[in-house]
């Protein structure tokens, strides 16, 4: 199986910040990365997909790059409803692992 | 529009053998390039996927639970199910089915269910 490591694993930030969160693989999975963002009780919603693109109808103030075994994901001004928990999972090879998880919190 | 939705019972008694079906709308799952996945998430912790079909009827399986994982679709019905045999406490989470479309998305999943609650408990 392709690990994945998410840092940090919590994080506590203000509206308006910017924020970075990585993820790593334990090999390349090229491009195949994709972010969550999900909130307490509800299903995660996809992000970004392919490492750097974005899913129809997301703020364009999340980005993702990468490429190989290292990612990140950031959002460039952060929006109250931005505070949730982030999961990166790789889709190169099944099991289609995914990382820890990031939870974000309000300073 | 893409729906998924996952059914199933709330709570199951250990070593019985837990069966969820995702039935979905708005797309074919006789696409080529599209699968509906299963991914599972215990109280307070992380993702795991669990098992992925796919339009040709490949099938893969989370490799520490491929003894007790079966998923089958029913492409009449929009429907596809998960059994899960010998059930645990540890395996109280809920579940969630997922939509996964072709390599345009990036073999993302673009389109998840509320979840299904699962308690395993005598």
């Amino acid at each position: 199986d392709i690990q994945m490591t998410q840092s940090p694993s919590s994080l506590s930030a203000s509206v308006g910040d910017r924020v970075t969160i990585t993820c790593r693989a334990s090999q390349s999975i090229i491009s195949l990365l994709n972010w969550y963002l999900q909130k307490p009780g509800k299903a995660p919603k996809l992000l970004v997909y392919s490492a750097s693109r974005l899913q129809s109808g997301v703020p364009s103030r999340f980005s993702g790059s990468g490429s190989g075994t290292d990612f990140t994901l950031t959002i460039s001004s952060l929006q109250p409803e931005d505070f949730a928990t982030y999961y990166c999972q790789q889709s190169y090879s099944t099991p289609y692992t995914f990382g820890p998880g990031t939870k974000l919190d309000i300073k | 529009q893409i729906t998924v939705k996952e059914s199933g019972p709330t709570l199951v008694k250990p070593t019985q053998t837990l069966t969820l079906t995702c039935a979905f709308s708005g797309f074919s799952l006789n696409t080529h390039g599209v699968g509906v996945g299963w991914i599972r998430q215990p109280p307070g912790k992380a993702l795991q996927w669990l098992a992925l079909i796919f339009w040709d009827d490949d099938k893969r399986y989370s490799p520490s639970l491929k003894s007790r994982l079966n998923i089958t679709k029913d492409t009449s019905k929009n429907h596809v199910v998960l059994t899960m045999t010998n059930m645990d406490p540890v395996d109280t989470g809920t579940y969630y089915c997922a939509h996964r479309p072709g390599y345009s998305s990036g073999w993302a999943f673009d389109f998840w269910g509320q979840g299904a609650l699962v308690t395993v408990s005598s």
